[in-house]
């Protein structure tokens, strides 16, 4: 089956930039979406399609994709942005699959 | 605005059944494919289910495969997970999540969340 890999944890200052990288075997060929989740919330869609903003998140938000490693950075980490981060893609159309997850602390 | 609000989640013994609901509003439920993903206490993110919009094609991950069911009404606006032979290890929170089928497949909007637990 097919899997994604994230780190578990990222760590940085506010207002520093973060980076949390998804992995798969030919992901550049698929697309990879961004899902945050705060504690006890429901996931919020963040990047769609490698590196398109749905309305509404904010612009220090990005993503990236190519060779075999996918990425999220937010340029100017702030204290609001601590979260469960979920990067996803789809094997086939019936196999969708979900990195583990990075926690993102800022402090 | 697009609401979705899962209900019917509990305790309940292994072996048991549970059937959740999710009601939709803010949109067209027949317009959309819907899925349901979980997330165990602590754990990330697991899909385990979609239909179509006309509920004719369904699929399941090989984890609930055989034992769950899922169904939609689009007249009443709702979505239902038929849960049965329940495990310990199905103890999550369900969340109901619609679908969005462009380039590729993708989640766009979630509800709240119900959650199951499982146990004796």
């Amino acid at each position: 089956s097919y899997e994604l890999t994230q780190p578990p944890s990222v760590s940085v200052s506010p207002g520093q930039a973060a980076r949390i990288t998804c992995s798969g075997d030919a992901l550049s060929e698929k697309y990879v979406y961004w899902y945050q989740q705060k504690s006890g919330q429901a996931p919020v869609l963040l990047i769609y399609e490698d590196d398109k903003r749905p309305s509404g998140i904010p612009e220090r938000f990005s993503g990236s994709n190519s060779g075999t490693m996918a990425a999220l950075t937010i340029s100017g980490a702030q204290v609001e942005d601590e979260a469960d981060y979920y990067c996803y893609s789809t094997d086939s159309n019936t196999n969708k699959v979900f990195g583990g997850g990075t926690k993102l602390t800022v402090l | 605005e697009v609401q979705l609000v899962e209900s019917g989640g509990g305790l309940v013994q292994p072996g048991e059944s549970l059937r959740l609901s999710c009601v939709a509003s803010g949109f067209t439920l027949s317009s959309y494919t819907m899925t349901w993903v979980r997330q165990a206490p602590g754990k990330g993110l697991e899909w385990i289910s979609f239909i179509s919009r006309s509920g004719g094609t369904i699929n399941f991950a090989d984890s609930v495969r055989g034992r769950f069911a899922i169904s939609r009404n689009n007249a009443k606006n709702s979505l239902y997970l038929q849960m049965n032979s329940l495990r310990a290890d199905d103890t999550a929170v369900y969340y109901c999540v619609r679908g969005i089928e462009a380039a590729d497949y993708y989640f766009d909007y979630w509800g709240r969340g119900a959650l199951v637990t499982v146990s004796s």
